[in-house]
């Protein structure tokens, strides 16, 4: 089964600062596509940014981008001009192609945003 | 209100009793996907239903788990005789087959507790 991984349990950044949440993930597909969510507190899991893993261009979305390193199988979400609206759990999540449908998250990282 | 929705909330109940949560994914979309989340942790797949064909289950949905999709609309997922461990938020998702694999569209989860 797919694993992703995300070392870090707990970020903080200063407000309008820039901070990096990591994912890498185990995989032997060559095609998939890889997505971070956030989840704010008490609130519904949305969606943040999705890249897909035939796309060698990092996804850009506003403040949120990647760095997706394909070779490393690392999925960096960098948040520019930190927000305290940014304050939430983020989940990296995984989906393949040829391995059945599911999606698989890590564990989150719960980032503080510091005013 | 489009979004996906969950019934209900909250749910308080004793060990040994059987539980029933209902979803309402977005109406276009013809994935329907259940997860369970325990504190710390990210989404554990548990269940989809293409439709209202139930195509893939978890290791981790027991016997004593079942869920249906009974017109390829809104789901439900029974707990029966439930224990300590099933405490846990549950959550649904939708998403739209349309495309490729879209972003997942998640619900506010119903929280569950077993006394």
């Amino acid at each position: 089964a797919q694993t992703v991984t995300q070392s870090q349990p707990e970020m903080s950044v200063q407000e309008a600062e820039t901070v990096t949440l990591s994912c890498t993930y185990d995989t032997s597909e060559s095609d998939y596509y890889l997505f971070w969510y956030k989840q704010p507190p008490s609130r519904q899991m949305i969606l943040v940014i999705r890249q897909e893993a035939y796309k060698q261009q990092n996804a850009t979305e506003n403040r949120f981008s990647v760095n997706f390193q394909k070779a490393a199988k690392s999925f960096s979400l960098k948040i520019s001009d930190s927000q305290l609206g940014d304050a939430a759990m983020y989940f990296c999540a995984y989906k393949g192609t040829n391995t059945g449908n599911q999606f698989y998250f890590g564990t989150g990282t719960s980032l503080t945003v510091i005013p | 209100d489009t979004g996906v929705s969950q019934d209900p909330r909250h749910k308080i109940t004793k060990r040994g009793q059987n539980v029933t949560f209902r979803c309402d994914p977005i109406s276009e979309h013809n994935r329907l996907y259940w997860y369970r989340q325990t504190l710390g942790q990210g989404p554990e797949f548990l269940t989809y239903f293409q439709n209202e064909a139930q195509l893939e289950k978890s290791r981790l949905l027991s016997d004593r788990f079942s869920a249906e999709r009974p017109k390829g609309s809104f789901s439900t997922l029974e707990i029966q005789r439930t224990e300590q461990g099933d405490s846990a938020m549950y959550l649904c998702a939708s998403t739209n087959l349309a495309g490729g694999p879209r972003e997942q569209f998640f619900g506010p989860g119903t929280r569950l507790t077993v006394l």
